[in-house]
């Protein structure tokens, strides 16, 4: 049973560009999180989609940050006109949908975008 | 405001002592779990230990055990017999029950395992 999985693994942009970060949760999870990590710090929540909605998202920058989860496919975190205050390590994490395993998050390993 | 603090930015102890990491969070809540989450170099997180807070004893999960303080919201981890592939960096964490599925986490603490 294949954990969350995230590609790339590494993502350079220079500034402007846009970046697109993928999520395949858990078989079985059809809830999916997006984290922030900056250096130095802890995860901050981004966003809460399920299948083809955006229950929270709360801690998504008001612009060039857009995050999806389609019916078909992994979950996207888009970024658009990346700068360099963008660059750090973005976690996906999923988990079931109910019963006492839907508060317990399983993490990918993690995108790490850095911003020229 | 919800929030998690780890006091200590870093630490470091000698393999096969034992360590407590210390955290301490604030919630108006009273149904919720806590974690705490291993990050290593490889920047994995991984699920260390749970507990739910309507639990009053202490979970443990062989070298690990916490100490949980909810009058005080304390949440401490210890790591006995510690080895070096503890070394990394630790996170506290906590989400509210039937909430918004946000994890709210601590800052973290810089563990070090010296041989």
């Amino acid at each position: 049973n294949a954990g969350v999985m995230q590609n790339p693994r590494h993502l350079v942009r220079r500034r402007g560009q846009e970046a697109r970060l993928r999520c395949s949760p858990m078989k079985g999870h059809s809830h999916v999180y997006w984290y922030r990590q900056l250096p130095e710090e802890g995860l901050k929540f981004m966003v809460y989609l399920q299948k083809e909605n955006i229950i929270d998202e709360s801690g998504m920058p008001k612009e060039r940050f857009s995050a999806e989860f389609p019916k078909e496919g992994p979950s996207i975190l888009r970024i658009q006109q990346v700068v360099r205050g963008d660059s750090a390590a973005y976690f996906c994490a999923s988990s079931p949908p109910y019963g006492t395993g839907a508060n317990v998050l399983t993490f990918g390993a993690g995108s790490r975008l850095t911003v020229l | 405001a919800q929030t998690v603090t780890q006091s200590q930015p870093e630490m470091s102890v000698q393999e096969a002592e034992t360590v407590t990491l210390s955290c301490t969070y604030d919630t108006s809540e009273n149904n919720y779990y806590l974690f705490w989450y291993k990050q290593p170099p490889s920047r994995q997180m991984i699920l260390v230990i749970r507990q739910e807070a309507y639990k009053q004893q202490n979970a443990t999960e062989n070298r690990f055990s916490v100490n949980f303080q909810k009058a005080a919201k304390s949440f401490s981890l210890k790591i006995s017999d510690s080895q070096l592939g503890d070394t990394a960096m630790y996170f506290c964490a906590f989400i509210i029950i039937q909430g918004a599925q946000k994890l709210v986490f601590g800052q973290g603490t810089r563990l070090t395992i010296n041989p």
